[in-house]
């Protein structure tokens, strides 16, 4: 496609089930970063992959969280034992390497935690 | 570590007029980024105007300008001829440039709702 696409687009998930936030990147785009984005706030960086290596996963805020992107294009953002404060905005952004290129970001997936 | 501030959660402006947005920033590097970005209600991060701290000359993208005062790390969006599409929210965001050249994340500020009035 054109732009960066994520699914689902809202996931509403019960505490403590697990969950998947995909992200397809723009063709060609080597660099993946994942963001959360909490009601009202800017978006915090989560992790960077540059094709499938993942360079920083840094902002990951537990051990629960997990992503991942086996051949360098597709990424999956994984949650377990999802809990209450995990409540928030996914985006996925995508350019190209180099530090040159801006970064395109998707709609982002709204995650709820019941 | 970068910091991002904007202190206005929030302006107004009427239709036509022309509005500054407000962003500092706190860094000890000395090769880096700095972006705009809008956020409507349909939540895609739309990039506005992006400025290359190396470059002294402010960025103008159409009606979208900064004020870029690296000095003083300011870096200030003014948006003339103010349209109804231009009510979004807005974030300031820095990005430093490693020496190797590859990519690095964006830090944001809290953002900026802006609504532009008819």
């Amino acid at each position: 496609g054109a732009g960066v696409s994520q699914s689902p687009r809202y996931k509403v998930a019960k505490r403590g089930q697990d969950v998947a936030l995909r992200c397809d990147p723009i063709s060609g785009h080597v660099s993946l970063f994942w963001y959360q984005q909490a009601l009202g706030q800017g978006p915090e960086f989560l992790t960077y992959f540059q094709n499938e290596a993942q360079l920083d996963k840094s902002g990951l805020p537990s051990d629960r969280f997990f992503a991942e992107r086996p051949e360098g294009s597709v990424s999956t953002l994984k949650i377990q034992r999802t809990q209450q404060e995990d409540s928030a905005v996914y985006l996925c952004a995508s350019s190209r390497v180099g530090g040159l290129g801006p970064q395109h970001f998707g709609d982002g997936t709204r995650l709820s935690i019941l | 570590a970068q910091t991002v501030t904007q202190s206005q959660p929030e302006m107004s402006v009427q239709e036509a007029e022309t509005v500054t947005l407000s962003c500092t920033y706190d860094t000890s590097e000395s090769n880096y980024y700095l972006f705009w970005y809008k956020q409507p209600p349909s939540r895609q991060m739309i990039l506005v105007i992006r400025q290359e701290a190396y470059k002294q000359q402010n960025a103008t993208e159409n009606r979208f300008s900064v004020n870029f005062q690296k000095a003083a790390k300011s870096f200030s969006l003014k948006i003339s001829d103010s349209q109804l599409g231009d009510t979004a929210m807005y974030f300031c965001a820095f990005m430093n440039l490693p020496a190797t050249g590859a990519n690095s994340k964006l830090t944001f500020g809290k953002g900026i709702t802006l609504s532009v009035r008819p």
